[in-house]
């Protein structure tokens, strides 16, 4: 089955202890993107992947890092989480091979993972 | 910076109903996608428009694209429970990256 998976679904943690959220996907897409979602302010790309190796930045990168060493994989890390961080985020990923702007591929979106830092 | 905006934020409705939900920009997109979420899940895409004053109907929605190509719209014959969920309006942004930008979202609510 073709999917976005996600790990954790849900964490709750304190304030400057390092986590990592996962994200991995089965269809072989080259974009792969992070976003987190929160009342009012619908979804807003933290980073994104065109492929492995090459990541840029989204709307709001601050206090996020990603790497994408391997195609499937697309790990989304809070090195030192503060409390404004607190939210659903979602993974997903397309087939795109070129600009974005040229390029109108459906987003697959993982399952979510709901982010508490006290 | 590229901006959606949506209208309205929240709707609740009697089933049998129609609605429209708008998804507007003062920047040209290329291409526009409408998407829906259900509570606990991820959004999952409903339909891309690509061409200005593109029309597309998936069963009861109808989608449209405006000419100029920055607003869309969504219009619901008909809306019944299954309908519920947030609507999300999305696009790639023109700034030749490979950003995608969400609108702001619309709640729809559909009462038996």
């Amino acid at each position: 089955e073709a999917q976005v998976t996600q790990n954790p679904r849900y964490l709750i943690t304190v304030t400057g202890k390092k986590l990592t959220v996962t994200c991995s996907q089965n269809m072989n897409h080259e974009y792969m993107s992070w976003y987190r979602q929160d009342p009012g302010l619908g979804l807003r790309q933290i980073y994104y992947s065109m492929n492995v190796e090459v990541t840029d930045k989204g709307d709001v990168p601050e206090g996020y890092k990603v790497s994408r060493k391997e195609k499937r994989n697309f790990p989304l890390i809070l090195e030192s989480p503060s409390p404004n961080q607190t939210s659903l985020y979602f993974c997903a990923s397309s087939s795109q091979g070129g600009l974005a702007v040229y390029s109108y591929n459906e987003q697959f979106f993982g399952p979510g993972t709901r982010l508490t830092v006290l | 910076t590229q901006l959606l905006e949506q209208s309205p934020q929240f709707l609740s409705i009697q089933e049998g109903e129609n609605l429209t939900v708008y998804c507007n920009s003062s920047s040209v997109f290329s291409s526009l996608q409408w998407y829906r979420q259900e509570p606990g899940e991820g959004p999952v895409l409903l339909v891309t428009v690509v061409t200005g004053g593109e029309v597309k109907k998936l069963k009861r929605l109808t989608f449209q694209f405006g000419d100029a190509r920055k607003d869309s719209s969504l219009h619901i014959t008909a809306a019944q429970p299954g309908d519920t969920g947030l609507y999300l309006c999305a696009g790639p942004t023109t700034s030749g990256t490979y950003k995608y930008i969400f609108g702001t979202g619309t709640r729809l609510k559909v009462l038996a």
